[in-house]
């Protein structure tokens, strides 16, 4: 079974500062990665993913993350954070053959202070 | 289009009491997905159908819930009888065959609680 491990439940940061959003995963075959964002009083929406070729992939608004199969991470990282970003985001897998399911971690709430 | 649509966006009831739950996917989507969210559990997936059938409903807590998906553009979840535990937002989604489950489009969710 595929488990995935989101390392900080809550991560405040100030306007314009960098930020990483940890994320671990557990997999015995191979797998497809994620990265949801739910902002207040919505539901989640797909932000990026990593199916296969380069290991960075980006968002449109600033979001990268980077696949690493040695450390079985996909962190999450954004150079310079807005106001706008304040939400909570969740990293997922799937199986590359076989169940059409997502596996979610328990999230992280980004917040963005002035 | 208009997205995934879910009704009532909240509902309030009683212990003990039905509880339906609508979703409306996106047109063309033949996956659809119903998860849980509460804050001790985070995000759950409760059942998922693919061309209307049901797949893996696994992850339905009890008896007491119940999912049916009679077309393709119509899914109900109902908890009959309802519980103060149920209380949690419950969201739909949905994504195309194609893609697997490379995208999933959610809902704006439904609240409910129950008293």
């Amino acid at each position: 079974a595929q488990s995935v491990t989101q390392l900080d439940s809550q991560v405040p940061v100030f306007e314009e500062a960098p930020v990483e959003l940890r994320c671990n995963y557990s997999s015995s075959v191979s797998v497809y990665l994620f990265w949801y964002v739910q902002y207040p009083n919505q539901g989640l929406q797909l932000l990026l993913k990593y199916l296969s070729g380069s290991t960075l992939v980006e968002s449109i608004n600033g979001f990268e993350a980077e696949f690493n199969k040695s450390q079985t991470s996909f962190h999450l990282r954004k150079p310079s954070v807005h106001i706008s970003d304040t939400a909570e985001y969740f990293c997922a897998v799937s199986l590359i053959q076989g169940a059409q399911k997502l596996v979610f971690g328990q999230g992280t709430r980004l917040t963005i202070n002035p | 289009d208009a997205g995934v649509i879910q009704s009532p966006r909240h509902e309030v009831t009683e212990m003990g009491q039905e509880v339906t739950l609508r979703c409306k996917p996106i047109s063309g989507h033949d996956y659809l997905f119903w998860y849980r969210q509460t804050m001790m559990r985070g995000l759950e997936l409760l059942i998922y159908f693919n061309n209307n059938v049901p797949i893996d409903d696994s992850g339905m807590p009890e008896d007491r819930f119940s999912a049916k998906m009679p077309n393709a553009s119509f899914s109900t979840l109902k908890i009959q009888p309802s519980e103060p535990r149920d209380s949690a937002v419950y969201f739909c989604a949905s994504s195309l065959g194609t893609d697997g489950v490379l995208e999933q489009y959610f809902g704006p969710g439904t609240r409910l609680t129950v008293t």
